[in-house]
């Protein structure tokens, strides 16, 4: 059973870089039909999704956080990391990663749904 | 951006009643090329991550109460819960993965009447 554990810094002073990491056992990272996302959820809020990355390490990162996030996979180590600069107080959350595998139709690829999350963890930034 | 709205925020249901929540999207996630509407359902308890319920619409996760199903196409979606149990007490979000960036819905909350 594959499973996910997200960990890291839980307290990061405003304007330093939050970094996450997301170990993935029970499965094989490597699979090049995988993708890796993080997805946050403020507290009491609805759920954000930050990036993924795909195959061979390509990324893809939503606009609204680009300039800022670095996600990168270390697959000897079977990890993932989440790497957020210049923080502030709208970015305290619960961060979550999770895999999703890819579906091709004739015309073209998708990381559509999530099937696996870890449990997440909450990072608050306070000076 | 796909923007995804859900209704209503919150609803209290009766044991054994009828849950209907909706979902619609800014633009439809219906790709023509296979006919698949590319939305996805969630089960989010307290202290939990989410639990993915549907997907493809009306494709029913492997292990999720054949209580639960999610129909609609297009831009307008509905996950329904046909008895609701007292298990089903949960926020439940729905998610477009026609476009990128995935967006999801704010969530409705499910609580008991």
């Amino acid at each position: 059973q594959l499973q996910l554990q997200e960990s890291g810094s839980g307290l990061v002073k405003p304007s330093q870089t939050l970094s996450l990491t997301c170990a993935v056992s029970g499965g094989s990272i490597s699979s090049g039909t995988y993708s890796w996302s993080w997805i946050r959820q403020p507290p009491g809020k609805g759920l954000e999704w930050i990036g993924y990355i795909y195959q061979s390490g390509s990324t893809y990162y939503n606009a609204s956080l680009k300039s800022r996030v670095t996600i990168s996979v270390d697959r000897s180590e079977s990890q993932v990391s989440l790497k957020l600069s210049s923080v502030t107080a709208a970015d305290t959350a619960v961060y979550y990663c999770a895999r999703s595998d890819r579906y091709c139709s004739s015309t073209s690829c998708r990381y559509p749904y999530f099937d696996y999350w870890g449990q997440g963890t909450l990072v608050t930034v306070s000076s | 951006d796909i923007v995804m709205t859900q209704s209503p925020d919150s609803l209290a249901v009766s044991l054994g009643e009828r849950a209907t929540l909706n979902c619609k999207s800014s633009q439809s996630v219906l790709y023509s090329s296979n006919n698949h509407n590319y939305l996805a359902w969630y089960q989010q308890k307290p202290g939990q991550p989410p639990k993915l319920l549907i997907y493809w619409a009306s494709t029913r996760e492997s292990g999720v109460p054949d209580r639960f199903s999610g129909s609609g196409s297009g831009t307008d979606f509905t996950l329904t819960i046909s008895s609701l149990q007292a298990e089903d007490v949960a926020v439940y979000y729905c998610q477009q993965y026609y476009s990128l960036p995935i967006t999801f819905g704010q969530g409705t909350r499910l609580e008991i009447k």
